[in-house]
């Protein structure tokens, strides 16, 4: 079975401070993907990465970052977290191709004060 | 482009009772499809997915769908409700062949389940 973990189940940080969550994979696959998910705005994707040290903006990347400098590894930033980045946040990963499923981890509910 | 419409935010049904969660896609090209689940505080389980060849898949936990192409519908059904299936349902058309491998997703349809 694929395995996504992600670091933190729950996370309180205050704001301004810089944030850092972690996801990592066990399957070796090539793609990662942060999504964040509010209440009736569904899965929004802030970033995904298709090989090691590349990413590519989602469609709501403002104020976050990524790093993926090993395969198995996407880390997410927040580099001044804002109270309107509360949120739950979703790791997944895939293998290439269109008829590839995408993993997720258990998520990581962020709260910023 | 993909993109995924799911009818109904809310589905109630009583236990026991049949379950029918609606999917409608748009894609230019024959799609990939999947369902997913979410239960409270977790994240999302693949449910089942069609790629290519039969189109009524069958998934976990009693579940399955049928691929329509004339009515462009992936809906998702179960014969006989049960209290476990109270979860969020989304449904999911891949981007391929237009970029990379993301996958559009629904907006989501919350299952709650009558005793």
């Amino acid at each position: 079975d694929v395995k996504v973990t992600q670091s933190s189940r729950y996370l309180v940080k205050r704001t301004g401070e810089k944030v850092f969550l972690e996801c990592v994979q066990d399957m070796d696959h090539e793609n990662m993907f942060w999504y964040r998910q509010d209440p009736g705005l569904g899965l929004r994707l802030i970033y995904f990465s298709y090989d090691v040290k590349m990413k590519e903006k989602g469609d709501i990347p403002e104020g976050y970052s990524v790093s993926r400098e090993k395969k198995e590894r996407f880390s997410l930033i927040l580099e001044s977290a804002s109270t309107n980045q509360t949120s739950m946040y979703l790791c997944a990963s895939s293998l290439n191709g269109g008829n590839q499923p995408q993993h997720f981890g258990d998520g990581t509910r962020l709260s910023i004060l | 482009a993909q993109s995924v419409t799911q009818l109904g935010s809310h589905v109630s049904v009583s236990e026991g009772a049949l379950v029918l969660l609606r999917c409608n896609y748009s894609s230019s090209v024959p799609p990939y499809l999947f369902w997913y689940v979410q239960y409270p505080n977790q994240g999302l389980q693949l449910l089942l997915k069609y790629t290519t060849g039969a189109t009524l898949v069958k998934g976990i936990n009693g579940f399955e769908a049928e691929f329509k192409k004339s009515e462009t519908s992936f809906h998702l059904t179960k014969p006989s409700a049960h209290m476990s299936d109270a979860a969020e349902y989304f449904c999911a058309v891949s981007e391929w062949p237009d970029s990379s491998y993301k996958l559009i997703f629904g907006s989501g349809t919350r299952l709650l389940v009558r005793p």
